[in-house]
C-alpha cells in the first residue's frame, strides 16, 4: 500500500524557536499534500493544502507566516512552525493524495510538537 | 460547505459482535467517501472507501454502504476483535475540494 512518512515523530522546542516537519510519500508521487492539526480526542483540522511547485492554500484562520509550507518536489512537503509558542503544541499530521481517481489520501504517522 | 455528521461518538461491543458507525453528509455533489482508523498516537489509516457510483463495498470483515438519496453512509465491522479498538473517522469529498471529516467514533471491543 501507499506509505507516507513524517519526520520527526516527536519534537520538543523552546518558545520562540522554529521547527520544521517533513512529509514524504515513499512509494508514489503526490502533486497535492495536506497538513492537518489534531487536538486530543478531536477530529482532524485542515490547515493548508500544499501543491508542488506553487504556493500553499491556507484555511481560514491559519496564519501563513507562522506555518510555512514548502512543496518542492513530488514526494516532499515541509511544514515550518515559526516562532513557536506553547499554544502551537499539537499533533501535526500530513497527508498525500494519489494522482489517479479516486484520489485516495494516505496519512503520515504524525508529529507530536511540544513547545516549552 | 460540506458538513459531515458521525454517530455514535463512542461504541462498545463484545468481541465477535458487529459494529456499525453511521455518517451523513450535506453536499449532494460529494462523490468519494473514505473511512479511516486511527490508533492512539498514530496517523489515520485508510481502511475502506466508496465512490458515489457504488452502493456497497466489502473487504473481508469490513463493509461500507452508501445511500446517495438519503445522503448517508455506514461502516460495518463484523466479528469484531480487540485489535479493532480505535477511533474511526468517516469523510466526504466533493470534486475539487478537500476531505471533510466527521468527529470520530471511539470503538472499544471488549474480550
Amino acid at each position: 500500500g501507499a506509505v507516507v512518512s513524517q519526520h520527526p515523530s516527536w519534537v520538543i522546542c523552546k518558545s520562540g524557536t522554529s521547527v520544521k516537519i517533513e512529509c514524504r510519500s515513499l512509494d508514489f508521487q503526490a502533486t497535492t499534500m495536506f497538513w492537518y492539526r489534531q487536538f486530543p480526542k478531536q477530529s482532524l483540522m485542515l490547515m493548508a493544502t500544499s501543491n508542488e511547485g506553487s504556493k500553499a492554500t491556507y484555511e481560514q484562520g491559519v496564519e501563513k507566516d507562522k506555518f510555512l509550507i514548502n512543496h518542492a518536489s513530488l514526494t516532499l512537503s515541509t511544514l515550518t512552525v515559526t516562532s513557536a509558542h506553547p499554544e502551537d503544541s499539537s499533533f501535526y499530521i500530513c497527508s498525500a493524495r494519489f494522482e489517479l481517481a479516486p484520489y485516495e489520501q494516505y496519512f503520515g504517522p504524525g508529529t507530536r510538537l511540544t513547545v516549552t | 460547505g460540506e458538513n459531515v455528521e458521525q454517530h455514535p461518538s463512542t461504541l462498545s461491543v463484545q468481541e465477535g459482535d458487529s459494529a456499525v458507525i453511521k455518517c451523513t453528509y450535506s453536499d449532494s455533489a460529494s462523490n468519494y467517501f473514505p473511512w479511516y482508523k486511527q490508533e492512539l498516537g498514530k496517523g489515520p489509516q485508510l481502511i475502506i472507501d466508496i465512490r458515489s457510483n457504488v452502493g456497497e463495498k466489502k473487504d473481508q470483515r469490513i463493509a461500507v454502504t452508501l445511500n446517495k438519496t438519503a445522503k448517508h453512509f455506514s461502516l460495518h465491522i463484523t466479528e469484531t476483535q480487540p485489535e479493532d479498538s480505535a477511533v474511526y473517522f468517516c469523510a466526504a469529498r466533493s470534486p475539487g475540494y478537500a476531505l471533510n471529516f466527521g468527529k470520530g467514533t471511539s470503538l472499544l471491543v471488549t474480550p
